[in-house]
Formats: structure tokens, C-alpha cells, sequence
């Protein structure tokens, strides 16, 4: 079984501060980490992902992830936050299982003020 | 290039209604998968399918049905609508599961109400 936790429903940042959101995961083999992100009204859209290469994974946007296994952690950063950041964002993990489908956490929303 | 389409993007039910889902991908991939996402909830796999004539329950399947009869649709069906079906519903595709190649890509969205 597979699963994924996030840290906090909600994030709150100012303009141009660091931007850190949580996700811890729980896999019984090797996983595959994704971050998704969902702006208001619109369906998901992959933002970068882990599938074993390289432990810093670089997506778009300015956002990188860090796959730390010793702490079963894949959290997304971005050093200085924009606006156009607000959206929530989904931390989700699937295995090398044949069929093994996708896991999301509950998401955490990211609040930019100016 | 339109990914994927759900229709309806709206839709209001009475209790014990019936309705369908329809998501297409021109994509060709062979997994399609129904979410349904509640506040507080996250996205919660519904039913899934990992090719032209298979179904497989997910997470939450109970009061829903789904067919996958040609392989760029995916219907998802409800019965009976009761209150708690109101949600927002998401499909989503990918190349193929279980691997680095497992990206969705989702739609847009349908919001259904139940009331």
C-alpha cells in the first residue's frame, strides 16, 4: 500500500518569500513522486516528478522537489513566490507495481500575499 | 490538440436521478481513471482502467459505474444520485501505469450537485 501526506491545508507566504510545502510518503517499494498543481476552476497540471534519475528534480515554474529517502520526504520549494503561485497544490506517489495507479494527498493550498 | 474532454462541466441532480459521465482522450493512452475531489479530501480514485474493455474499482467505487468500450472514452454512471455524490469530478489519462511514465493528464472538470 502506498499513501501520502501533507503537511498543512493551508500555506501562507508574501510576495518574494520562500515558498516550502510538505509531503511525506509511504511506499513498501521504490516510489515515484509527482507534485500537481490546480488553479481555481481548472483540472490538475503536472508540475515536476521523481522517477529515480536524480534526487533534485527541477519543474516548472521556478519549483524544485527533493526526494530524501532516509526521510521519506518529497518536498517542493521555490525561493521567491509570485503571485501567479496561489493554487493548491497535490503531492501523489505511485509505485513500479504492474497496474499500480496514483495516490494524491489531501493538497495544500498556497496563499501569496502582496 | 485537446487532451481531455468531460462533458457535462455542469450538472444538477435530484435525489435518486441517474446521469452519466463522459470523458474522451485523443491522446491513445491506454489507462483512464475517474477522481472525485471534496474539500479537505484531496482526489480520491473512483474507478480506473488500464485498457479498451477493462474496469477496475478504485478507492471509492461504491454508487458508481463505469465502461470503457472504446478506448478514447470513459464513462462514469451513477444510478440512484444521492446527496453525497455531490462533488467536483475529474478524469484523467495516462501513457500507461506503474512507472516514470505514469503522468496524468486531467480534465477540466464536472461539477455535479445533488440535491
Amino acid at each position: 500500500a502506498q499513501s501520502v501526506t501533507q503537511l498543512g491545508s493551508h500555506v501562507s507566504v508574501s510576495e518574494g518569500a520562500l515558498v516550502l510545502l510538505r509531503c511525506n510518503y509511504s511506499s513498501s517499494v521504490p516510489p515515484y513522486l509527482f507534485w500537481y498543481v490546480q488553479y481555481p476552476n481548472q483540472g490538475l497540471q503536472l508540475l515536476l516528478k521523481y522517477t529515480s534519475a536524480a534526487t533534485l528534480v527541477k519543474g516548472i515554474n521556478g519549483f524544485e522537489a527533493e526526494f530524501k529517502k532516509s526521510e521519506t520526504s518529497f518536498h517542493l520549494t521555490k525561493p521567491s513566490a509570485h503571485m501567479s503561485d496561489a493554487a493548491e497544490y497535490f503531492c501523489a506517489v505511485t509505485t513500479t507495481s504492474g497496474y499500480s495507479t496514483l495516490t494524491f494527498g489531501k493538497g495544500t493550498m498556497l496563499l501569496v500575499s502582496p | 490538440n485537446a487532451g481531455v474532454t468531460q462533458t457535462p462541466k455542469f450538472r444538477v441532480l435530484k435525489t435518486g436521478q441517474s446521469m452519466t459521465l463522459l470523458c474522451a482522450q485523443d491522446m491513445n493512452h491506454e489507462y483512464m481513471y475517474w477522481y472525485r475531489q471534496d474539500p479537505g479530501m484531496g482526489l480520491r480514485l473512483i474507478h480506473y482502467s488500464v485498457g479498451e474493455g477493462t474496469t477496475a474499482k478504485g478507492e471509492v467505487p461504491d454508487g458508481y459505474n463505469v465502461s470503457r468500450l472504446k478506448k478514447q472514452n470513459f464513462l462514469l454512471g451513477l444510478e440512484s444520485a444521492a446527496p453525497s455524490q455531490t462533488s467536483v469530478y475529474f478524469c484523467a489519462s495516462s501513457l500507461r501505469g506503474g512507472s516514470g511514465a505514469n503522468v496524468l493528464t486531467f480534465g477540466a472538470g464536472s461539477r455535479l450537485t445533488v440535491l
